[in-house]
């Protein structure tokens, strides 16, 4: 069964700051891998994913992630963050051979953006 | 991208009745949809995959005659809370993947009194 651990409830970050949301999956075979972002009371909104090809994938609102398969990683990355970039980030993981019902998501993680 | 939309995006219900949710895709066909719940600042539950045509894919604890699912046509699928209980309070989020994407729903809070 696949995994995914995102070590960081929350991750405070001054405005103009690089941002780093952690995630880390476990899956037998390819996996295609996900992050999505979630306002207050909306539901989630997707950011960029990895399916095949280039380890670096650029995504919306200026992330981007890199996928890394030796260490079994996919960090989510902004080099200047905004205070609007302030949400819930959550990481997805599933084999690229399952259903999208076996598509498993991170606890989330928490940015904090302050002005 | 696809649009998957919700409603009612906010219910308020007395303990006891039921309430009905509606995910729709607006711009491509889904045989499948699925139905999350999220709890306050926790990550997405599946509940059950909804099939068009077809009956209804429950996970493993989730009650499937507390939460009838219906998935009538390709663009439309519902979710009933019957008998709801405030221990049913929470936010319920919907999707569909035409593709190699999941698209969500923006979700509907139910808050049962």
């Amino acid at each position: 069964a696949q995994s995914v651990a995102q070590p960081e409830d929350q991750v405070n970050v001054a405005e103009g700051n690089p941002l780093t949301v952690k995630c880390t999956y476990s899956v037998s075979g390819n996996p295609y891998l996900f992050w999505y972002v979630q306002y207050p009371n909306r539901g989630l909104q997707f950011l960029l994913k990895y399916i095949t090809g280039d380890n670096l994938v650029k995504g919306s609102y200026g992330f981007e992630a890199e996928f890394n398969k030796s260490q079994t990683s996919f960090h989510l990355k902004k080099p200047s963050a905004l205070v609007s970039d302030s949400a819930l980030y959550f990481c997805a993981v599933k084999r690229a051979t399952d259903s999208w019902g076996k598509l498993q998501f991170g606890a989330g993680t928490q940015v904090v953006v302050t002005p | 991208g696809a649009v998957v939309s919700q409603h009612p995006s906010r219910v308020i219900c007395k303990s006891g009745t039921s309430v009905k949710i509606e995910c729709r895709s607006l711009d491509f066909q889904a045989t499948t949809m699925f139905w999350y719940r999220q709890f306050p600042k926790q990550s997405l539950m599946l509940m059950a995959t909804s099939n068009e045509g077809s009956k209804a894919t429950y996970e493993q604890g989730v009650e499937k005659d507390k939460f009838l699912i219906n998935h009538a046509s390709l663009t439309l699928s519902t979710l009933t809370v019957t008998s709801a209980h405030p221990e049913d309070s929470s936010f319920y989020i919907c999707s569909a993947s035409p593709e190699l994407e999941q698209f969500f729903g923006p979700g509907t809070r139910l808050t049962v009194l």
